[in-house]
């Protein structure tokens, strides 16, 4: 069973910035970023392409996050800038069973991370 | 958007007896449907995509159904470790997830 382990978690301001990272050894993939808010349901927040030449996200997050890869270094990432209290959440990395991420549900998931943005 | 509901919201079953959990679409997803669960503190589970196909490592007591708008899991005889939380999910149309059942011990 493949270990996926985020970083970059924390405590951060209102308006600040974190950037999430995944250790992601799937570069035939895309990948994703779901998120749950505490006590809450799942929320996906953005997708990536095996590639990265293509990328989608959640209307509230748009302008905000950035989702990117370095297939050289099997690394997925999340840049998340203008936080707001509404992004709290513990962020999850996951896999795509498909090279585009779209049409496919994720197979693996990273443990989550928390992100708490916060005065 | 794709909304997707669940139902119950928590379901009471006794261990050794059969749980049917529902899913519903507000519009067609053809069978690109899938089912997790989640353990408190832990990531989500994939146990069953593509409506009725079981994810690596799961347990024939998992099965899934429906095609269209309207999906069920069903855990044909609870085992201690199954209460606990699914969600459905559909990736037809991007992606949106159910609010979750929740499986408690009756």
């Amino acid at each position: 069973q493949v270990q996926l382990a985020e970083s970059g978690g924390g405590v951060v301001q209102p308006g600040r910035s974190l950037r999430l990272s995944c250790p992601a050894p799937f570069s035939t993939h895309g990948m994703h970023w779901v998120r749950q808010a505490p006590g809450k349901g799942l929320e996906w927040v953005a997708v990536i392409s095996f590639d990265g030449s293509n990328k989608y996200y959640l209307d509230s997050v748009k302008g905000r996050f950035t989702i990117s890869r370095d297939n050289s270094k099997n690394t997925l990432y999340l840049q998340m800038n203008s936080l707001r209290p509404e992004d709290t959440a513990v962020y999850y990395c996951a896999k795509a069973r498909t090279s585009s991420g779209y049409v496919a549900a994720f197979d693996y998931w990273g443990q989550g991370i928390l992100v708490t943005v916060s005065s | 958007e794709i909304v997707v509901t669940q139902s119950p919201d928590t379901l009471s079953v006794s261990p050794g007896e059969r749980a049917t959990l529902s899913c519903r679409a507000s519009q067609s997803v053809g069978t690109n449907l899938a089912w997790y669960q989640q353990k408190p503190g832990q990531a989500p589970r994939l146990l069953i995509y593509g409506a009725f196909t079981r994810a690596t490592g799961i347990p024939a007591r998992f099965s899934g159904g429906g095609s269209g708008t309207e999906f069920t899991l069903t855990i044909s005889s609870l085992q201690p470790e199954d209460f606990v939380f699914y969600y459905c999910q559909q990736y037809d149309n991007h992606w949106t997830f159910g609010q979750g059942t929740k499986v408690e011990i009756k």
